[in-house]
């Protein structure tokens, strides 16, 4: 059974500084995804990461795979609070059936002023 | 970019009936959908994948006889929950994956949220 670990669970956070979250998982697989859910909301995807040693960025967020290490990051650079959320990683187990996606935790962000 | 919409937004019903919750992807086909429920503070667990023609696949867990999904066209698939009872309450997501492109992903729905008194 594949499974999908994010942490931390919770991310508590001033404004300007940095951090990483990390989303490991258990099986092979070469598509990652992260996204972002506001309270309430439905899910926004961020990134799309498709093969090892995938980098990809976007404004203040970083997302990178090595999917030799089943590991994916997504690193904040110079928090603001417009990114306060919770996002999730999401592992592709099965590609080219049209995604059958694995969840993580996710990962509840408050950036503080 | 792809545009799913899911209807109604927001139910609220009476324990025993049933709901329906449509998704529509906008301006793509879909052969794909997948439906999504979320706890409180929880992550997205899916419950089946449905495919346009065919029965849907359930995810080990998920009665069929409750949760009945249609997928009647390439931009359409109903869920549809019998005999809803309080535990029901939850938001349902759906999402549809568009083949389109080089990078194959999943578009989701808004989410509809169901409480069941």
């Amino acid at each position: 059974e594949l499974k999908v670990e994010q942490n931390p669970l919770f991310l508590s956070m001033q404004e300007g500084k940095n951090y990483t979250i990390y989303c490991n998982y258990s099986t092979t697989s070469d598509r990652l995804y992260w996204y972002r859910q506001d309270p309430g909301k439905s899910l926004e995807s961020l990134f799309v990461l498709l093969s090892n040693g995938a980098v990809k960025q976007e404004g203040r967020l970083m997302a990178s795979l090595d999917t030799k290490a089943r590991l994916s990051t997504l690193h904040i650079t110079a928090a603001v609070h417009d990114l306060s959320a919770t996002y999730f990683c999401a592992v592709d187990t099965l590609p080219g059936t049209g995604n059958m996606l694995t969840f993580g935790g996710g990962t509840r962000l408050m950036v503080k002023p | 970019g792809a545009v799913v919409s899911q209807h109604p937004s927001w139910v609220i019903c009476k324990s025993g009936t049933s709901v329906k919750i449509e998704c529509r992807s906008l301006d793509f086909q879909a052969t794909t959908m997948f439906w999504y429920r979320q706890f409180p503070k929880q992550s997205l667990m899916l419950m089946a994948t449905s495919n346009e023609g065919s029965k849907a696949t359930y995810e080990q867990g998920v009665e069929k006889d409750k949760f009945l999904i249609n997928h009647a066209s390439l931009t359409l698939s109903t869920l549809t929950v019998t005999s809803a009872h309080p535990e029901d309450s939850s938001f349902y997501i759906c999402s549809a994956a568009s083949m389109a492109g080089v990078e194959e992903t999943q578009y989701f729905g808004p989410g509809t949220r169901l409480l069941v008194l």
